[in-house]
């Protein structure tokens, strides 16, 4: 399979722990998104990396989270002592180009459950 | 307020039956308007993309029309077969690349 793949698929973690996701883009992609959707909504941008500079944060990333992508291909969001209002799927998505029209692919997502 | 409104926000349809969903979007200045289809704990997958220029676009079964005068987008299902039961998610991107999301039309086909 050579679309984007994401890890875990599941996360259940307590209030205050931390946590932290993984996702591979489609080789060669040089973007790379994280979104967070909750449950009934469309995905909400968090941030995203061309190459491995992060070039947008929204104001949704606290300063709880912080991405990285040090080598330019696998990205990871961390979460710091979670709450339970960061229970979300995070997406991940990779396109190929600047260009407006690139598509985004999209990974399946992790589910985090903060409890 | 949200820049892309989708209608109705769930619907339930019979299998073999047509169904049409809307999107109205305020995303200004616009490049291109995108359909997803998402199926219940996966990402996100494309079904169309439209720019200013084009008013209809098909892929397989999927049909989606776009007026860019009026900002209105629609996506029409012919034939619904139970694999179509997916979250329809409309998504305006802008002229610097920005994707603007709507919170999707929740499609439930049934026997």
């Amino acid at each position: 399979d050579t679309g984007v793949s994401q890890d875990p698929r599941h996360k259940i973690t307590k209030r205050g722990q931390n946590v932290t996701f993984r996702c591979d883009p489609i080789s060669e992609h040089n973007r790379l998104y994280w979104y967070r959707q909750t449950l009934g909504q469309g995905p909400e941008f968090l941030t995203y990396f061309q190459n491995e500079a992060q070039l947008e944060k929204s104001r949704l990333l606290s300063d709880r989270f912080s991405a990285e992508r040090p080598k330019g291909s696998f990205s990871t969001l961390e979460i710091q002592r979670t709450e339970q209002g960061d229970s979300a799927m995070y997406l991940c998505a990779s396109s190929p180009s600047r260009e407006i029209r690139s598509e985004q692919y999209f990974g399946p997502g992790t589910r985090l459950t903060v409890t | 307020k949200n820049q892309v409104e989708q209608s109705p926000q769930s619907l339930i349809i019979l299998e073999g039956k047509n169904c049409t969903l809307q999107c109205n979007y305020t995303v200004s200045p616009f490049s291109n308007l995108r359909w997803y289809k998402q199926d219940t704990g996966r990402g996100p997958v494309s079904l169309t993309i439209m720019t200013f220029s084009e008013n209809t676009k098909s892929n397989g079964r999927y049909t989606a029309t776009l007026d860019a005068d009026t900002k209105q987008s629609s996506l029409h299902i012919t034939a619904s077969q139970l694999s179509d039961s997916a979250s329809y998610i409309c998504v305006v991107t802008d002229s610097w690349g920005k994707l603007q999301f709507g919170a999707g039309t929740q499609v439930v086909v049934t026997p």
